[in-house]
């Protein structure tokens, strides 16, 4: 069975960094490009990020670029978010994504909350 | 980047219904639109992906048409389980972007 589970979120003071992983099982993780969508408390979603498959290419919305840093393991199929900079409006769930051969995303984790306040 | 506008942001209707949800692209998306749906406390589902194609799983009473920047989905007989938000998203540009959602609420 396909799953993705986030980890790593919590409360961040203004300011703050914090790492974000998501641990892939049940497919050929190196063979999927991934994302990082998020979505805001009683928001709709927003893309944050992208990698391909190998790592080589990242891609980021423009109201995160320059302050997070996406990357992954496919020895030990986890993909990463390093978030720098963080303010208020980086609060939100971040969810990780499996990009699909038809280019949707077909599969999500669970989601982890990261809440930026002092 | 390309824009993603959905009408309405929310609606109300029974069940046995039939619902129409938009999506207009501010470019030329060609057929790479998808659409989601999500409860509260969940992930997104993916339902339909590349305008018309339902992924494995989903019932016949989605379905989606459109191309170029103009995309509809319907759910030909609302079912109490179909009560969730809906996402248009996407994917031809680098950057997969999501309409603002639809919120369909029971009447």
């Amino acid at each position: 069975e396909v799953q993705l589970v986030e980890s790593g979120g919590g409360l961040v003071q203004p300011g703050g960094s914090l790492t974000l992983s998501c641990a892939a099982t049940g497919f050929t993780f190196s063979s999927y490009a991934l994302q990082w969508v998020r979505q805001a408390p009683g928001k709709g979603l927003k893309y944050v990020s992208a990698i391909s498959t190998s790592g080589d290419k990242t891609y980021y919305a423009y109201s995160v670029e320059d302050r997070f840093i996406v990357s992954r393991d496919n020895s030990k199929n986890i993909l990463f978010l390093q978030m720098d900079s963080l303010t208020a409006e980086d609060t939100a769930v971040y969810f990780c994504a499996r990009v699909s051969p038809t280019y949707s995303l077909d599969r999500w984790g669970q989601g982890t909350l990261v809440a930026v306040s002092s | 980047d390309i824009q993603m506008t959905q009408s309405p942001s929310s609606l109300s209707a029974s069940v046995g219904d039939r619902v129409t949800i938009t999506c207009r692209a501010s470019d030329t998306i060609k057929k790479y639109l998808n659409w989601y749906q999500q409860k509260p406390g969940k992930a997104p589902k993916l339902l339909i992906y590349q305008t018309s194609t339902l992924q494995t799983g989903v019932p016949s009473r989605f379905s989606g048409s459109g191309s170029g920047t103009d995309f509809t989905l319907t759910i030909s007989s609302l079912q109490p389980e179909d009560f969730a938000t809906y996402y248009c998203q996407q994917s031809y540009g680098l950057l997969y972007s999501f309409g603002q959602g639809t919120k369909v609420e029971i009447k």
